[in-house]
This record gives C-alpha cells, structure tokens and sequence, in this order.
C-alpha cells in the first residue's frame, strides 16, 4: 500500500492563479480530510469527505473547493489564489479513529 | 466546536531527561485524543492515543494520561533521546462523538532534545 499520496510536493502560484492539489488514497478509507498548516501553528480543517459525493465544510473553506467522486480522490481546489493561503497542505484519511496524513504539498503564493 | 489549548510551545531537555506536554481541552463530551509527533519537513504521525473510558496508556517510553473531570491530557516521554526532537501535537475530536472524526488540534510543542 501507498498510503495517502499527495502532488506536486512544491508549488509557486501568482496571486489569482488557480490550481489543484491532488490526495490519493489506496486503504479504501470512506473519511477523508483537507487541512493546512501555517508556519510555526497547528493543523486546521479545510474541508472534509464521509465518503464518495459527500464533502461538508472544516474551520477556514474560504477561498477552496473540493469533489469526492472516487473513494480513492479527494483533490482541493484553490480558484484565486492569495498570498493568504501560503501554506503546507496537508490531506489525511481515517481508518477507526486513526488518520493517516499525506506527505503535503508547499505551497507558496507571490 | 472544540477548543484544545497545548502548553508549553517550546520544551528544552537533556538527553535522558523526561519530557511532559499538557493539552486541555473545552468539551466534555470528547471521547478520543491523539498525539502526533512531527518532525521537520514531514507528515504529522500518530504516536499514541487515549480514549475517554481509559485513564492511562503506555507504549515503551511514551504514556498518555487523560483526566476528564479537569478536561485535560499529558503526553509523557521517558528517558528522552535526540531523535525524539521534534514537534508534538495533541488533538481533540471536533464536536464530540457525532464528529465524522474531525480533530482539533493543539498549536503544537516543539521540543529538543539535547545530547
């Protein structure tokens, strides 16, 4: 098993950019999460997934989507990227109570 | 939603020394609390977790110990070793049982272990 995969490792976007950061998971884990984390802070929740089709929103969404149309995928998508949103993305599943994080996508914002 | 606070931010020790980190948390009806350990440039790892029906739990060097009328839990690390430098968070479920396994997590503890 791969685990939790996630890409690109780095990216630098221009301030209205948009892209997608990409999470794979092979465990067959129907929860999945989205969650960044600033220099020197915490992990918070973006956006989470019960399981294919079903997403609900974390504790900062603004400014991101996501889809689960695969059990396997849950890519987050940044339409107007920010200097805000400078960050280390990092996506997780959970089996139990356990999640298992991706290794993160750095992200940088100018 | 929950509130989970984590002190101290930073944690200096000899090597061999033990090491203790405090989270506290806002819900009482939580009823499970990871601890991750973080080293640099990488992904956040489970270590340890307690469930609320448990007072204690030990794994080798490291325990966990929860109580709930004071709605507070400690990480404690034993004869601590360089490789044990990193940064440690601690986690609450957001909005009790009914969370989809949604955590709150603690701004973290960077602790250094030194040789």
């Amino acid at each position: 098993n791969a685990g939790v995969t996630q890409t690109p490792k780095f990216r630098i976007l221009k301030i209205g950019q948009s892209m997608t950061l990409q999470c794979t998971q092979d465990m067959n884990h129907n929860y999945m999460y989205w969650y960044r984390q600033d220099p020197g802070m915490g992990l918070k929740l973006i956006y989470y997934s019960v399981g294919a089709g079903i997403t609900d929103k974390g504790e900062v969404p603004n400014g991101y989507n996501v889809s689960r149309s695969t059990t396997e995928d849950f890519p987050l998508r940044l339409e107007l990227a920010a200097p805000s949103q400078t960050s280390v993305y990092f996506c997780a599943s959970r089996h139990t109570d356990t999640q298992y994080f991706g290794p993160g996508t750095r992200l940088t914002v100018l | 939603g929950e509130n989970v606070e984590q002190h101290p931010s930073t944690l200096s020790v000899q090597e061999g020394d033990s090491a203790v980190i405090k989270c506290t948390y806002s819900d009482s009806a939580s009823n499970y609390f990871p601890w991750y350990k973080q080293e640099l440039g990488k992904r956040p790892q489970l270590i340890i977790d307690i469930r609320s029906n448990v007072g204690e739990k030990k794994d080798q060097r490291i325990a966990v110990t929860l109580n709930k009328t004071a709605k507070h839990f400690s990480l404690h690390i034993t004869e601590t070793q360089p490789e044990d430098s990193a940064v440690y968070f601690c986690a609450g479920p957001n909005a009790g049982g009914t969370s989809y396994g949604k955590l709150t997590f603690g701004q973290g503890t960077i602790l250094t272990v030194h040789p």
